[in-house]
């Protein structure tokens, strides 16, 4: 299963709200779909899981959400330390993770 | 608790390397763990998972026949066998462990810093 996330780069100001939109090109069940954070020189950090759920410690100015094919990273109001690399992920079948999105300030 | 890798190098195409993935003050024998790489500046790849008591795995179409994921849960540890490594197998490895599931992959919610494999003649 292939991710295509979009847009590759995002310019925005701190207090914006930031969307990214992650597409499967085959449905994929929403229980299998998850979003990371990576910052440089860090591993990833999971976000949300299961289409819709914050991981454990995540602030809920992050949601998700989408089904089928089409998937949805919201952050409400950009803090400084959001401005990182976004990656979709989907664990239905053998994972797939698509090719990022950068959220830049702008 | 953390993941940390180990047993990255240099090595030249067609050889071998093992890594491991030592796991400390976490659950660890219950999840399925996965190997995840990422060559530097670039996306993210799953290499290959293994469910919790590692009669169970699966393996990107790019690694299959040459890489071999396996766990010992007595050490909390979990080990990839790179064999017949290529050019395009550069690049950085994390241990990633699942979220809540038994099976072999799942969301991922604890990674290692990552070993840097660099295949080169």
């Amino acid at each position: 299963i292939v991710l295509t996330q979009s847009p590759g780069t995002l310019s925005l100001s701190p207090g914006e709200r930031a969307t990214l939109s992650c597409r499967a090109s085959q449905g994929i069940s929403s229980s299998f779909f998850a979003w990371y954070q990576q910052k440089p020189g860090q591993a990833p950090r999971l976000l949300i899981y299961g289409a819709s759920n914050r991981a454990p410690g995540i602030p809920d100015r992050f949601s998700g959400s989408g089904s089928g094919s089409d998937f949805t990273l919201t952050i409400s109001r950009l803090e400084p330390e959001d401005f990182a690399v976004f990656y979709c992920q989907q664990y239905g079948d053998s994972p797939t993770f698509g090719q990022g999105t950068k959220v830049e300030v702008k | 608790g953390q993941l940390v890798e180990s047993g990255g190098r240099a090595v030249r195409p067609g050889g071998s390397l093992r890594l491991s993935c030592a796991a400390s003050g976490i659950t660890f024998d219950v999840l399925g763990m996965s190997w995840v790489r990422q060559v530097p500046g670039k996306g993210l790849e799953w290499v290959s998972g293994v469910n919790w008591n590692g009669d169970s795995t699966d393996y990107a179409d790019s690694v299959k026949g040459r890489f071999t994921i396996s766990r010992d849960n007595a050490k909390k540890s979990l080990y990839l066998q790179m064999n017949s490594l290529r050019a395009e197998d550069t690049a950085l490895y994390h241990c990633a462990r699942n979220l809540a599931l038994a099976g072999t992959y799942d969301a991922f919610d604890l990674w290692g810093q990552g070993t840097m494999v660099t295949v080169s003649s």
